[in-house]
């Protein structure tokens, strides 16, 4: 089965503690994408990568960190420096290198700071 | 800044009532508009991509259609199982970027 994975589904962060969400894609996908969900609003970017050993920061990247040492792999840190980290994070992959590119998205990591 | 607008906010109907959902944008050089369906708690499923005004797809009871300025969802005679949360995309001249509406929940009671 093809698809996008995502763990934990929850996580729970205590003040000043960095947590690692993690999202697996077996899709034979170049491009992966981090989004932030909160009520109300459209789902923001954070990063993405468009291929291996290589990423750019979205629209909220402060607070977050990324790597992209495989393919199938693209974990999300949420550090301490991250002020308001209590959100719904979607994990996403493309196709990539294609004119328009459909973005899949996995079920999603519920964090938050207690 | 690529900027995306739905409405309404949220949409109650009864079984078989048909509406519509309105997606409105502002983008340089439309790449691509995506509709997806989101249920509470788990990720966007993909649903349908418009590339250019006039565009149509169907799939079962939704159909998506796409002008120069927005977008609409038709659904014709819903079911409770079409209640969710739509949301809507477009990509626009950064090819790896979508920029997301609020999103429309729709409740269809039986």
């Amino acid at each position: 089965d093809g698809g996008i994975t995502q763990s934990p589904k929850y996580l729970f962060r205590k003040e000043g503690q960095n947590v690692t969400l993690s999202c697996e894609q077996n899709l034979n996908h170049d491009a992966m994408y981090w989004y932030r969900q909160d009520p109300g609003q459209g789902l923001r970017l954070i990063y993405y990568s468009q291929i291996v050993n290589d990423f750019q920061k979205g629209d909220i990247a402060e607070g977050y960190s990324v790597s992209r040492e495989k393919k199938e792999s693209f974990p999300l840190t949420v550090t301490s420096a991250q002020k308001n980290p209590t959100a719904f994070y979607l994990c996403a992959s493309s196709i990539g290198r294609r004119n328009t590119d459909t973005q899949y998205f996995g079920p999603g990591t519920r964090l938050t700071v207690l | 800044e690529d900027q995306v607008t739905q409405s309404p906010e949220a949409l109650r109907l009864q079984e078989g009532e048909s509406s519509s959902l309105n997606c409105s944008y502002t983008v340089s050089g439309l790449r691509g508009l995506f509709w997806y369906r989101q249920d509470p708690g788990k990720g966007p499923e993909f649903l349908f991509t418009l590339y250019s005004a006039g565009e149509e797809k169907e799939k079962e009871r939704l159909k998506a259609t796409l002008t120069k300025k927005e977008s609409f969802l038709h659904i014709t005679a819903p079911k409770p199982e079409d209640s969710a949360t739509y949301l809507c995309a477009v990509q626009g001249s950064d090819d790896y970027k979508l920029s997301f509406g609020a999103g429309t929940t729709v409740t269809v009671r039986a």
